[in-house]
């Protein structure tokens, strides 16, 4: 699977929209990414995961450049209850997916009042 | 409902002493793993079953076995545990293909002394 790179960390303030970026300049064509988060010891919940088109739905947004090697997740209006890990990952969609998982530390977001 | 049950959610238990972490799902899911997460570590991947009976090691798999006679459950065993095996361990499955998300289990929190 590609590998990916997130910031560690990342503030945002209540209400204002959230922005994460993830690089995943390895990814191939028919690899879709994931964006997964993670709140407390609490299992990763998924989010959002796209291939080449934006996307949106009831949590975020999910904007992959041109180029596909980099993505961002928008959370439109953080809330205090976004404050969380969020992973990006690109699982290979190939005959062999989802094999051998990286997932990373991912960014710490911290949504301040 | 459609999820990933793991049990026990907790469990202490002293070196040596054999134990088995339980995951099952119930959405007909190919592909089956598990990771452990340590502080500072992320989430890493022991090991990983793409169908019944195939298995793969993942990133940290000292230490465990794994076994899949059937599609809905995937255990996680360990034959010795160590001390530096106390950590959070997330069950997680999905279908093959790459274009589905990953479903975790709410987690279970080892502590071995």
């Amino acid at each position: 699977d590609a590998k990916t790179t997130q910031p560690p960390s990342m503030d945002c303030a209540e209400g204002r929209a959230a922005n994460l970026p993830c690089n995943h300049s390895t990814i191939s064509g028919n690899e879709y990414v994931y964006w997964y988060r993670q709140i407390h010891s609490q299992g990763p919940q998924y989010i959002i995961h796209g291939l080449k088109n934006n996307e949106t739905n009831e949590m975020a947004s999910l904007i992959i450049t041109e180029d596909r090697k980099s993505s961002t997740l928008i959370l439109p209006h953080a809330t205090l209850r976004d404050t969380a890990v969020y992973y990006c990952i690109v699982p290979n969609a190939g005959g062999t997916s989802y094999g051998k998982l990286t997932f990373g530390q991912g960014t710490i977001l911290t949504v301040h009042p | 409902e459609a999820q990933v049950t793991q049990n026990p959610r907790y469990l202490i238990t002293v070196t040596g002493k054999k134990l088995t972490v339980t995951c099952s799902q119930n959405m007909n899911h190919e592909y089956m793993s598990w990771y452990r997460q340590d502080p500072g570590l992320g989430l890493r991947q022991i090991y990983y079953s793409m169908n019944v009976e195939v298995t793969d090691k993942g990133d940290v798999p000292e230490g465990y076995k794994v076994s899949r006679k059937e599609k809905r459950n995937f255990p996680l065993i360990l034959e010795s545990p160590s001390p530096n095996q106390t950590s959070l361990y997330f069950c997680a499955s999905t279908l093959t293909g790459g274009r589905s998300p990953l479903h975790f289990g709410n987690g279970t929190r080892l502590t071995v002394t």
